[in-house]
This record gives C-alpha cells, sequence and structure tokens, in this order.
C-alpha cells in the first residue's frame, strides 16, 4: 500500500527565504510523485509531478521537487519565497494505476 | 483551461437527509474520481469511476455513498441520510488517462451536517 508522510503541518518562511516542504513515501512499485496547492476557498492545484526519467522536475510559480529514491523522498523548494505562495501544499502518491494517496498537507506561511 | 465544475459551493444540510454534490467534469476525460477532506485532515479518497461503473472504491464508500453518470456530462455524488461525520470538503476530479498523470480538481463543495 502507498502513503505519504509530509513532515511539519505547519511552516514559516520569510519573505525572500527559501521554502522547504518535506515529503516522504512508501511504494511497493516505481511511483508517480505529485505536488498540490490549495489556496484559499480554491480546489487542487497540481504544481507539478514526477513520473519517469528527470529526477529534478519543475513546476509552476518557480517551485521543483527532486525525487530521490535512495531516500524515498520528494521534497519541494522554491528559492524565494513570496507572500502570494501561502497555501497549503500536499505531497500526493500514485501506483501509476488509478488513484492518487494524498498526504496530510502543509500550510506554509510568509512573513513580511 | 479546461476546469471541472462543481455546484453547490456550499450546503448544509440536516442529519438523515439525503444530499447529491453535483460535478461536470472535462468533457473529453473519462475516470472521474470523488476525494473529500475533513477539516484539518488530508485529502482522502473515496471513489473512482470508469466505463460507467465503480472501478475502485475506499472504506469510507460505504452503502450510504453512491456515484451516478446521469447523462454525458454529469458526475454526482449521492449520500443517502447524512451524518454529521460526513461534514467535509468534497472534491471532484476527472482525467483524461489513468495513472493519476494530471488529475483536474474542481474547486470544491464544502458540505456541512448539522
Amino acid at each position: 500500500a502507498q502513503s505519504v508522510t509530509q513532515l511539519g503541518s505547519h511552516v514559516s518562511v520569510s519573505e525572500g527565504a527559501l521554502v522547504l516542504l518535506r515529503c516522504n513515501y512508501s511504494s511497493s512499485v516505481p511511483p508517480y510523485l505529485f505536488w498540490y496547492v490549495q489556496y484559499p476557498n480554491q480546489g487542487l492545484q497540481l504544481l507539478l509531478k514526477y513520473t519517469t526519467g528527470a529526477t529534478l522536475v519543475k513546476g509552476i510559480n518557480g517551485f521543483e521537487a527532486e525525487f530521490k529514491k535512495s531516500e524515498t523522498s520528494f521534497h519541494l523548494t522554491k528559492p524565494s519565497a513570496h507572500m502570494s505562495d501561502a497555501a497549503e501544499y500536499f505531497c500526493a502518491v500514485s501506483d501509476q494505476d488509478d488513484k492518487i494517496i494524498f498526504g496530510k498537507g502543509t500550510r506554509l506561511h510568509i512573513l513580511p | 483551461e479546461p476546469e471541472v465544475t462543481q455546484t453547490p459551493s456550499h450546503q448544509v444540510t440536516q442529519m438523515g437527509q439525503e444530499v447529491i454534490l453535483r460535478c461536470v467534469p472535462i468533457s473529453n476525460h473519462l475516470y472521474f474520481y470523488w476525494y473529500r477532506q475533513i477539516l484539518g485532515q488530508k485529502v482522502e479518497f473515496l471513489v473512482s469511476f470508469y466505463n460507467n461503473e465503480i472501478s475502485e472504491k475506499s472504506e469510507i464508500f460505504d452503502d450510504q455513498f453512491s456515484v451516478e453518470r446521469p447523462d454525458g456530462s454529469n458526475f454526482t455524488l449521492k449520500i443517502r441520510s447524512t451524518k454529521l461525520e460526513d461534514s467535509a470538503m468534497y472534491f471532484c476530479a476527472s482525467s483524461q488517462g489513468q495513472g493519476g498523470e494530471k488529475l483536474f480538481f474542481g474547486s470544491g463543495t464544502q458540505l456541512s451536517v448539522l
């Protein structure tokens, strides 16, 4: 069975600082990995995904994530935080078959 | 960009009442899903639907829940007799292909059971 663990339900960073949101996964088969973002009162929006190939994937709004099989991790980063990045971020895994399994989410707060 | 549309955005109901949550997936998509998110908790898979039948469902999706694609455009989730613990944000999603490669999510229906 697949699962996702997101470390830290809340993360605060200063505007302009590095954003690092941690995600570890468990999967018995090569996984598809995703990061979704949820802005207040909105639905889930795909930030980026890893399926196969290059392990460093770039997404929208300057975010990127690196698939590290040896660490079973897929951490999300952004070099310089912006106020508009404040949102809830969900890491997710799929076993290439059908459904996506989500982590509990990390709420990102941006400090002025 | 095409989008998944959900109505209503908020639904308030009394415990024991039936509710129907409506979704219009993207027109050329073939796979349809419902997820829910109880306040403060993770987004949970409920059910997937393909070729006019349920392809997978979670433990949450008991006999009180049903899904239907009554016509070529709508995808509905029905809860027959709502319980307090059914209060959550319900997300509809659709995709063109399998493998979760790109699910498009709607903006959700906030269900409050009183």
